[in-house]
């Protein structure tokens, strides 16, 4: 069974700060992936950013990166220079490739980027 | 190109009614996900459907939901007898095959009061 845990509830950053969203990560599967999604106040589910387990390099997408530390099993976000709009829950979630890739996902953290 | 379109939106029904909730994946995607996000659960997976396969079942709570997906395109996820605990957001999401990111309609808030 996989298991994703997220630990902050809720967090504060300045605006144009970054901040960090801890993610950890249980899992007996040799091969799988790792998102961040975001959920604003209107309930959609944005993708953010993907890992794959042998990737070797974090993954990056514009002022998302992830920071993927394999054998401590910890998916960190990083969004650096945060913005207003970025306030919203966020979701770490994870898939296994032997089982369809259906998402575990944590229980979320809200981020509140204060101006 | 167009997103995951879910409809209704929004949803109110009474107890022990039949729902149905249909979601339209994105074009050319073969694999589909339904989830249900509530206050106490979280965040859980509920059917999978990948091309013309069987479905992968195992996360419907009970015997009450059923999902089909007809021409490997729309699907239907239908909760027959609601209860009040079925109240939650029902999110479908859809990927290619050997595509890992899955991309998420906008969900449908069901209440049953």
């Amino acid at each position: 069974a996989q298991k994703i845990t997220q630990t902050q509830p809720g967090m504060f950053v300045q605006e144009k700060e970054a901040v960090t969203l801890d993610c950890t990560y249980d899992t007996s599967d040799q091969s799988y992936g790792l998102f961040w999604y975001k959920q604003p106040s209107s309930g959609e589910m944005i993708f953010l950013i993907y890992q794959g387990s042998y990737d070797e390099q974090n993954a990056t997408e514009g002022r998302y990166s992830l920071n993927f530390q394999k054998a401590r099993k910890s998916a960190n976000l990083v969004i650096s220079a945060s913005q207003l709009g970025d306030s919203a829950m966020y979701f770490c979630a994870m898939s296994s490739n032997n089982a369809g890739n259906m998402l575990t996902f944590g229980g979320g953290t809200r981020l509140m980027v204060k101006p | 190109g167009a997103g995951v379109s879910q409809s209704p939106s929004n949803k109110v029904t009474e107890k022990g009614k039949d729902v149905e909730l249909r979601c339209d994946p994105i074009s050319g995607h073969t694999a589909l996900y339904w989830y249900r996000q509530s206050l106490g659960q979280g965040l859980e997976f509920l059917i999978y459907f990948q091309g013309n396969s069987a479905p992968d079942k195992s996360g419907l709570p009970s015997d009450r939901f059923s999902a089909e997906r007809t021409g490997g395109s729309v699907s239907t996820l239908t909760i027959q007898r609601t209860q009040q605990e079925d109240s939650a957001v029902y999110l479908c999401a859809s990927t290619n095959r050997g595509g890992e990111t899955q991309y998420f309609g906008p969900g449908t808030r069901l209440l049953v009061l």
